[in-house]
This record gives structure tokens, sequence and C-alpha cells, in this order.
């Protein structure tokens, strides 16, 4: 089976702080997703990779970096948190950008800004 | 870009069927997926269609018309455990890096 792990499943920062999110696949996928959920809004990507360093902004980037170092984990990291970056974060993995190619997600982190 | 609209809540009783319909506006298409996630947890995939026609997996069933950009989740015979968020996605045009837009989300709540 396929595994996503995200490093916390809760987190609370204060507004400023840098805030690093990490994701880690054990299925040697090549891309991996970091998502957003808000109530009514579903998810929206933030950032993908589709190789060891390589990434590409997705729907709403601002705010928001990522590293990817090593096939197997990606980070994503808010430069200085704000209140509205308060949400449940989502990282997801697939084994290629083929077509069909499911996306198998993480637990989430939901992470508050005060 | 990609629109993609489904209902907000449905409720059924256990033991019935619910059918969840998903409308999308696509500038390219290659295929819609269907996922469950039960409140606080992953989304977990359900299923993927990409041709026309009706793909069935027990008691989930998933309908695609690229025509009409409409596909339906129907999930027969409720259980409670069934109780979660439906969610469908769209994956956009081949040189998308197989990225998905996907909808709000349909709560489903099955009563006893």
């Amino acid at each position: 089976d396929v595994k996503v792990t995200q490093s916390s499943r809760y987190l609370v920062k204060r507004t400023g702080e840098k805030v690093f999110l990490e994701c880690v696949q054990d299925m040697d996928h090549e891309n991996m997703f970091w998502y957003r959920q808000d109530p009514g809004l579903g998810l929206r990507l933030i950032y993908f990779s589709y190789d060891v360093k390589m990434k590409e902004k997705g729907d709403i980037p601002e705010g928001y970096s990522v590293s990817r170092e090593k096939k197997e984990r990606f980070s994503l990291i808010l430069e200085s948190a704000s209140t509205n970056q308060t949400s449940m974060y989502l990282c997801a993995s697939s084994l290629t950008a083929g077509v069909g190619d499911t996306q198998y997600f993480g637990p989430g982190t939901r992470l508050t800004v005060l | 870009g990609q629109n993609i609209d489904q209902p907000t809540e449905m409720t059924a009783t256990e033991g019935a069927i619910v059918q969840i319909n998903c409308t999308y506006q696509t500038s390219g298409f290659n295929g819609l997926f269907w996922y469950q996630q039960h409140a606080g947890e992953a989304p977990t995939f359900l299923s993927y269609n990409v041709l026309d026609g009706l793909e069935e997996k027990g008691r989930f069933s998933s309908f695609l018309s690229r025509s009409k950009g409409y596909s339906y989740l129907l999930l027969k015979e409720l259980q409670m455990k069934d109780s979660a968020s439906y969610l469908c996605a769209v994956r956009g045009p081949t040189d998308s890096w197989g990225k998905l837009q996907f909808g709000a989300g349909t709560q489903v709540v099955v009563t006893p």
C-alpha cells in the first residue's frame, strides 16, 4: 500500500513565523502535490513537483514556497505565516503524470495561525 | 481552467441509493476521479472514468458523459459508514503534469 505521511496532524503558529510542513511518500512516486482545503472551496493546488528539485506553481502559490531535495520528501514553507493561511494542508503523490495515475493523500495537517 | 460543480449536501436513509452529480467545464480533459473523505481523514480514491459510460465497483458506480461535461457517483445499499464527503476531480490537459481540479465536495449524510 502507498503510504503518504505528514509531519504533524495539528500545528499552531503565530503571525510572521516561518512554518515548515513536511510530507514523505514511500512508493518512489515521481509527482508530489501540496493542497489546502477550506470549507466550501474544496482542495486547491498550491505547488507541485514532478521530479527532484523541480517545482511548478499551482493555483494559489502566493505566500508559499516548496522544496524537494529528495524524491520521497516534499516540503511546504510558509515564509511569514498569516492568519489567512489557517487551513487544512494535504499532501499527495502519484506514480507519474500518466493518464489515470491516482493521487494518494496524506492525513493532512491542520494549521492554525494566531 | 476548470469549473466543477457538485451539490453541497445530500441526505439518504440506510439501505437506499444516492446519486451525486458533478458537472464540469474544462479547457482540456483527461479523466474524472471520485474520492471519498471521512471527517478529519485523507481523501481516498474511489473511481476513475476517462471514457463515456458506467464503471461499477461493488456498491459504488461512476458514470461519465464527456459531451455533456457530466458525471455521477452512485452509492447503492447505503451504510452508515458511507457518511462522508465525496469529491469530484477533473484531470486537465496532457501537458498539465497530472494536476487535478477539485469540486468543493458533497457531504452525504446517511440516517438510520
